[in-house]
């Protein structure tokens, strides 16, 4: 299996602008979850979901940002309009089940101008 | 929420030591799990361990989930263990939530 993909790998826009990050998850995962790492915050869980629906979205820093799963196999995550303290690296991740094993992708670092 | 301390914060190790790592939690949990960032920022699951002890090659993993403490072992530390090692938590009240620590930071010299 190619694990979890994310694109792009490196994200550089301008405050205002909209962002999009995307994620395949593993197949047969029916659990995704979206991660922002930042050195003054760690690793902070921003929203997941389960079958495709979202399941607790109480991460999510502002209305600004957004998520969806239209089908098992992707999701995006949103940003609009970003800020320069949106920069950080975000991570999807998958598992089977939310509560089993948990797989990461390579992340995307996104620079805010 | 559930607080989770890693220790020690910074690890500095010659190539060839054995060092142990600690994770502590401040309630009970349905399931807790390693994970170990490359210093190209990968993350990499190592264990899956909400109770008991795990052997992967030169790591291994005890929690015992009553005393609200994992463990985890590196042995003959090789320049590739280098990076930061995360322990992460789900609370019993929080199902698919992991919460993470703030990590040991391990540099292997050679």
């Amino acid at each position: 299996d190619a694990g979890v993909i994310q694109s792009p790998r490196h994200e550089v826009t301008e405050m205002g602008q909209e962002v999009t990050l995307r994620c395949k998850p593993i197949s047969g995962h029916n659990s995704l979850f979206w991660y922002r790492q930042t050195m003054m915050r760690g690793l902070e869980l921003l929203i997941y979901f389960n079958n495709n629906v979202p399941i607790d979205d109480s991460g999510m820093p502002e209305d600004r940002f957004s998520a969806k799963m239209p089908n098992a196999s992707f999701s995006t995550l949103k940003i609009q309009p970003s800020e320069p303290r949106d920069s950080a690296v975000y991570f999807c991740a998958s598992s089977w089940l939310g509560n089993e094993k948990l797989f990461f992708g390579s992340g995307t670092q996104l620079s805010v101008l | 929420g559930i607080q989770v301390e890693q220790s020690p914060p910074d690890l500095i190790l010659q190539e060839g030591a054995n060092s142990t790592l600690r994770c502590n939690f401040s309630d009970s949990v349905n399931n807790l799990q390693w994970f170990h960032q490359n210093p190209w920022g990968q993350l990499i699951n190592l264990f899956y361990i909400p109770s008991g002890t795990k052997q992967n090659g030169r790591l291994s993993a005890t929690t015992v989930a009553t005393e609200r403490y994992s463990l985890l072992y590196i042995s003959s530390s090789q320049t590739t263990d280098s990076g930061v090692y995360f322990c992460a938590v789900e609370p019993t009240d929080s199902w698919g939530k992991l919460q993470f620590g703030a990590g040991t930071q391990v540099v292997v010299t050679p």
